[in-house]
């Protein structure tokens, strides 16, 4: 079975500063795609960056980046020049050519002032 | 702009009490998923349907029915209710085309069992 590990349960970051969150994956096929969602305390689900494993390039979205390092099988996300508004929960995701995403258990990013 | 709505927003049943949560999308796509919520353990796939007609077991199916009778609307069932399915569950949509679409999400339903 596909998996998606999160190992950071909670992480604190000073506002201004970069913060990087772990995401691996584990998986034999050869296409697949990763993501990464924003979760707020409303709860809403937010998309945040999209990585095609046959990408040659590691995606950005403004303050988003996803370091993608295939040979580890690693799909972290740094968000730079961290906000107050960034503080939420943040799940990885995987589709591993099926039709279904798998999440990974979250991370709780706090941005202090 | 409605997207993929969820009704009801909260609901409390009584353990062994059934109730339907619906989902619907106005942005035609072909797969719908619904999961549940939980502490520590990230979104987890109860049941899934890649077209209308068509549903399938995801990856914590027990206790739960669905069914997709039309294209835009996904419903899940809790025939008895459970404390264990204590959650909040979301119903989320994607077009086809597999690994490179996004999925779109609803906006939750807390649901407590007592």
């Amino acid at each position: 079975a596909q998996k998606i590990t999160q190992t950071q349960p909670g992480m604190f970051v000073q506002e201004k500063e970069a913060v990087t969150l772990d995401c691996t994956y584990d998986t034999s096929d050869p296409s697949y795609g990763l993501f990464w969602y924003k979760q707020p305390s409303s709860g809403e689900m937010i998309f945040l960056i999209y990585q095609g494993s046959y990408d040659q390039q590691n995606a950005t979205e403004g303050r988003y980046s996803l370091n993608f390092q295939k040979a580890r099988k690693s799909a972290n996300l740094v968000i730079s020049a961290s906000q107050l508004g960034d503080s939420a929960m943040y799940f990885c995701a995987s589709s591993f050519n099926d039709y279904k995403l798998s999440f990974g258990a979250g991370t709780t990013v706090t941005v202090r002032a | 702009n409605a997207g993929v709505t969820q009704t009801p927003k909260f609901r409390v049943l009584k353990t062994g009490q059934s109730m339907t949560l619906l989902c619907a999308q106005d942005m035609n796509h072909e797969y719908m998923y619904w999961y549940r919520q939980d502490p520590g353990m990230g979104l987890r796939l109860i049941h899934y349907s890649v077209g209308e007609g068509t549903t399938a077991k995801g990856e914590v199916p027990d206790g739960y029915n669905v069914s997709r009778l039309k294209k835009q609307n996904f419903l899940l069932g809790l025939e008895s209710a459970a404390p264990s399915q204590t959650s909040v569950y979301f119903c989320a949509s994607r077009r086809q085309g597999a690994e490179k679409e996004k999925l779109f999400f609803g906006s939750g339903t807390q649901l407590s069992v007592l």
